[in-house]
C-alpha cells in the first residue's frame, strides 16, 4: 500500500508563533504533494501544490508568506504556518501523488488539527 | 465557474441501501472520485470513474454519466460504521481535484 504520515497529529500554539507540519510518503516517492485545509462541516480546500525541488503553487487567496511550503525531497513536504492567529485554527491535510503513476493515485495523510489560542 | 453539488445530509437505516448523488460542472473532466471521511480523519479513497457506467466494489458501487454531469455512490447493506461524510471530487482539465462539500450520512439502527 501507499502510506502518508503527518506530524504532529494535533498541535496547540499561541497566537503569533509559528508551527511546522510535516508530511511524509513512507513507502513511495511523491513528486507532487498537496496541502489542504478543512474547516468544520466544510469540504477540503486546496491551499497549494508542492513539487519536489521547486516552488509551491498557491491557490488564489492563500498567502504564500504566511503558509510556507518546502518540498525538499521526494518523500517530505513541510507546511509552516507563520505568525499563527486563531482564524488559522483548522484541520490541515496533505496528500501525495505517487511518482510515475496515474493521476488518480493520490494518498492522504491522517491530518493535523491546529488550534491557535 | 466550477461547481460540484451533493446533498448536505442523508439518513438511512442499518441494512438498507442509500444512493448519494453528485452533479458537477467543471472546466474539463479527467475522472470523478468518491472519498469517505470519518469525523476528524482524512479522506479515504472509495472509487474512481472516468468512463460512463457502473463500477461495483463490494457493498459500494459508483455510477457516472458524463453527458449529464452526474454521478452517484450506492451503498448496500448499510452498517453503522458507514456513518461518515462522502466527498465527490472531479479531476478537471488541469488535473486538479475539485471537491464537493460532502454528504454527511447518518445511519440509524
Amino acid at each position: 500500500g501507499a502510506v502518508v504520515s503527518q506530524h504532529p497529529s494535533r498541535v496547540i500554539c499561541k497566537s503569533g508563533t509559528s508551527v511546522k507540519i510535516e508530511c511524509r510518503s513512507l513507502d513511495f516517492q511523491a513528486t507532487t504533494m498537496f496541502w489542504y485545509r478543512q474547516f468544520p462541516k466544510q469540504s477540503l480546500m486546496l491551499m497549494a501544490t508542492s513539487n519536489e525541488g521547486s516552488k509551491a503553487t498557491y491557490e488564489q487567496g492563500v498567502e504564500k508568506d504566511k503558509f510556507l511550503i518546502n518540498h525538499a525531497s521526494l518523500t517530505l513536504s513541510t507546511l509552516t504556518v507563520t505568525s499563527a492567529h486563531p482564524e488559522d485554527s483548522s484541520f490541515y491535510i496533505c496528500s501525495a501523488r505517487r511518482t510515475g503513476n496515474s493521476f488518480y493515485e493520490q494518498y492522504f495523510g491522517p491530518g493535523t488539527r491546529l488550534t491557535v489560542t | 465557474g466550477q461547481n460540484i453539488d451533493q446533498p448536505t445530509e442523508m439518513t438511512a437505516t442499518e441494512g438498507a441501501i442509500v444512493q448519494i448523488n453528485c452533479t458537477y460542472q467543471t472546466s474539463g473532466f479527467n475522472g470523478l472520485f468518491w472519498y469517505q471521511q470519518h469525523a476528524g480523519e482524512a479522506p479515504t479513497f472509495l472509487s474512481y470513474n472516468v468512463l460512463d457506467g457502473l463500477e461495483e466494489k463490494g457493498r459500494f458501487s459508483s455510477f457516472l454519466s458524463r453527458s449529464k454531469g452526474y454521478s452517484y455512490l450506492l451503498l448496500k447493506e448499510l452498517q453503522m460504521k458507514d456513518s461518515a461524510s462522502y466527498l465527490c471530487a472531479v479531476l478537471d482539465s488541469n488535473y486538479q481535484l475539485i471537491w464537493g462539500a460532502g454528504t454527511k450520512l447518518i445511519i440509524k439502527p
